[in-house]
């Protein structure tokens, strides 16, 4: 059963404009989240993460949004580059050993 | 650092076939990962080490083993391939385990026909 979902497996954005990533749970014991992004034939590589104390968390160009009583995340780029583009992954942790992916989120940036 | 490293980067097995997966990791981490990515599907998780000597089972370690012998490696033992192994495979570490993030190496494609 899919714990963490992400139901867009693609998104097109133009250069310099705004994408977003979204991310549900189910499981509200989930009380960590990152997203990750990765570029083919390569291993994913951490991008951002957000606690569950709080609901926004900026780094640079990348902001996550967390809304705990929806079970929604989502991964804010601004502006998209045309580098930005790869898959994004998001998962979650209930404080245990083990992280829950999402399917990915196809990302492509046009120039 | 070479961070997490993974060999083969390809393979291709036979079915009943066995084969291991090697991954080293050179930033001292104490957690190791295993991790399955099917087309168009997340990372399942088959199996996590917390140190050495210490292993447990994840969401998917039917048809794995694992052991965990130095803080540096995590090998993956492929017993009787099966076409349903076939998959891209990514090994990670971290320092500790929920709230720090994963380091994963380059993956291994397997194709078992």
């Amino acid at each position: 059963d899919q714990q963490v979902k992400q139901n867009s497996p693609s998104l097109s954005v133009q250069e310099g404009r705004i994408s977003i990533l979204n991310c549900d749970y189910t499981n509200s014991m989930f009380d960590y989240f990152l997203w990750y992004k990765k570029y083919p034939a390569e291993g994913p590589t951490f991008l951002i993460s957000i606690s569950s104390i709080k609901d926004k968390n900026e780094d640079g160009r990348f902001t996550v949004f967390l809304n705990k009583s929806a079970k929604h995340l989502s991964l804010h780029i601004v502006p998209s580059q045309p580098g930005d583009s790869a898959v994004y992954f998001c998962a979650a942790s209930d404080g245990g050993n083990q992280f829950y992916f999402g399917t990915g989120t196809s990302l492509t940036v046009i120039p | 650092n070479a961070g997490v490293t993974q060999t083969p980067k390809f393979r291709i097995l036979k079915i009943g076939q066995s084969m291991t997966l090697q991954c080293t990791q050179d930033m001292n981490h104490n957690y190791m990962y295993w991790y399955r990515q099917d087309p168009g599907m997340g990372l399942k998780l088959i199996y996590y080490s917390v140190g050495a000597g210490i292993t447990d089972k994840g969401e998917v370690p039917n048809g794995y083993n694992v052991s965990r012998s130095t803080t540096e490696d995590f090998p993956l033992r492929l017993e009787l391939a099966a076409p349903s192994q076939t998959s891209v495979y990514f090994c990670a570490s971290s320092y500790e385990a929920s709230f720090y993030e994963q380091y994963f190496g380059p993956g291994t494609r397997l194709t078992v026909t």
